[in-house]
């Protein structure tokens, strides 16, 4: 099955700086998102990137899919960005089962 | 307010016993699925359901069953045949077609 890879497993961030977030996939795919999970538990679908670029305010994302490799891109951080980024990719012949990485936890400091 | 809710947040279960999981969502999403996460890593996919009345095995379907007698509810029965089931448990939906899901809170369960 496909393999999801996602670095760095953790980030330590203060408030203000800039971080990129990696996601690795072992095969083609045709549906790649990447969400954010807070402290509590919620997931929110941040991203639906198989492929080019997109961006919402401070993030930004890009899916290199010839390269097999996206990138997460969020600028100055705030207290709020903390939780888990995951990184979420469908076999190119099952578009609804998403094959998840195991994501990078990122703390930003005040 | 439209979204999905999910209960309870907090369920303990004796081991033996089976539990009952609940997902609603008012969105009028015609896709259903279940998702386990354990602690530092990803969400896998207990089952998913894209149409009333039908429902396919995720990647770890053992020990659970599900049902989706209504488009609004697709509940998930942890049996007492799941070795391991401590866990954050959590539902979402979508539209057909679409690639995006929207998530419940989650259900804790620890198993004493």
């Amino acid at each position: 099955g496909i393999q999801v890879e996602q670095s760095p497993p953790d980030l330590i961030l203060q408030e203000g700086a800039n971080s990129t977030l990696r996601c690795n996939f072992s095969d083609s795919v045709n549906n790649l998102q990447w969400f954010h999970q807070n402290p509590w538990g919620q997931l929110i679908n941040l991203f639906y990137i198989p492929s080019g670029t997109k961006q919402n305010g401070r993030l930004s994302a890009t899916t290199v899919a010839t390269e097999r490799y996206s990138l997460l891109y969020i600028s100055s951080s705030q207290t709020t960005d903390s939780g888990v980024y995951f990184c979420a990719v469908a076999r190119v012949d099952s578009n609804y089962q998403l094959i998840w990485g195991a994501g990078t936890k990122l703390i930003i400091k005040p | 307010d439209g979204g999905i809710t999910q209960s309870p947040k907090y369920l303990f279960r004796k081991e033996g016993q089976n539990v009952t999981l609940s997902c609603e969502q008012n969105l009028n999403h015609d896709a259903m699925y279940w998702y386990r996460q354990d602690p530092g890593q990803g969400l896998r996919l207990i089952y998913y359901s894209q149409i009333v009345n039908d429902f396919q095995k995720g990647d770890i379907a053992e020990g659970y069953s599900v049902s989706r007698e209504k488009k609004e509810s697709f509940p998930l029965t942890v049996t007492s045949a799941q070795k391991n089931p401590t866990a954050f448990y959590l539902c979402a939906s979508s539209l057909a077609g679409s690639h995006t899901q929207y998530f419940g809170p989650g259900t804790r369960l620890t198993v004493l």
